[in-house]
């Protein structure tokens, strides 16, 4: 069985550029969510994808955004980067079906270290 | 809003001693609770959680949690600690399934 795994593991870029950051689901998982670590605290909700499709988002801007794809690994964006967007970006999967949680534990990756310079 | 308050940022313990990390939760209905740990520069290892079954939890390494819904505590516990449970824990509540909503943490120190 193959956890969730997540590139790059880190990444330094300049105000104002865009980033990717990606995430490959554990296997048999079909739902994928994101969440911001900033330094000395705990993961904030940013989104989850379902279906290819968000389903549910915290109090992110639309600076944020995401993709899911059909092998349900995703992608998450993030435009105008920012001095505070420095932080641990984490992936977590879990498993859906018909609106309910099959599982409602997350399992997470290794995540993706973003500095902003 | 569910949420949970993790009563100290820091523990500090000798190792072979117990260990107790805090965790109060609020919530409107009976929660899915979960504790998570960080090690330094790595991701998040889930410990243990709570669906409403049994109210003592049992989890990997030795540890384990109680819910006790007349104090709405979740306390975390592990009789004898070791080197290697120097970390950050985490006190977790799903509200929906849609997300997670994470404690402050607690940093756990172990000294020989």
């Amino acid at each position: 069985e193959t956890g969730v795994t997540q590139s790059p593991t880190h990444l330094i870029k300049t105000r104002g550029q865009q980033v990717t950051l990606r995430c490959s689901s554990q296997s048999g998982h079909n739902t994928v969510s994101w969440y911001q670590q900033a330094l000395g605290q705990g993961p904030q909700f940013i989104f989850q994808y379902y279906r290819e499709e968000e389903n549910g988002r915290g109090n992110f801007p639309p600076r944020f955004s995401g993709l899911q794809f059909p092998n349900y690994s995703s992608e998450l964006n993030v435009n105008a980067l920012e001095l505070d967007d420095s932080a641990l970006y984490l992936c977590a999967s879990s498993s859906w079906t018909s609106g309910r949680a099959i599982t409602d534990t997350q399992y997470f990756g290794p995540g993706t270290r973003l500095t902003v310079l | 809003a569910q949420s949970v308050t993790q009563l100290d940022s820091h523990v500090s313990v000798s190792e072979g001693t117990p260990v107790l990390l805090r965790c109060n939760y609020s919530s409107s209905y009976s929660p899915s609770l979960f504790w998570y740990v960080q090690h330094p520069n790595k991701g998040l290892q889930l410990l243990l959680k709570y669906t409403s079954a049994a109210t003592l939890v049992k989890g990997i390494n030795g540890f384990e949690a109680e819910f006790k819904k007349s104090e709405t505590s979740f306390h975390l516990t592990k009789p004898s600690a070791h080197m290697s449970d120097a970390a950050e824990y985490f006190c977790v509540v799903s509200p929906g399934f849609q997300k997670l909503v994470f404690g402050t943490g607690t940093r756990l120190l172990v000294s020989p």
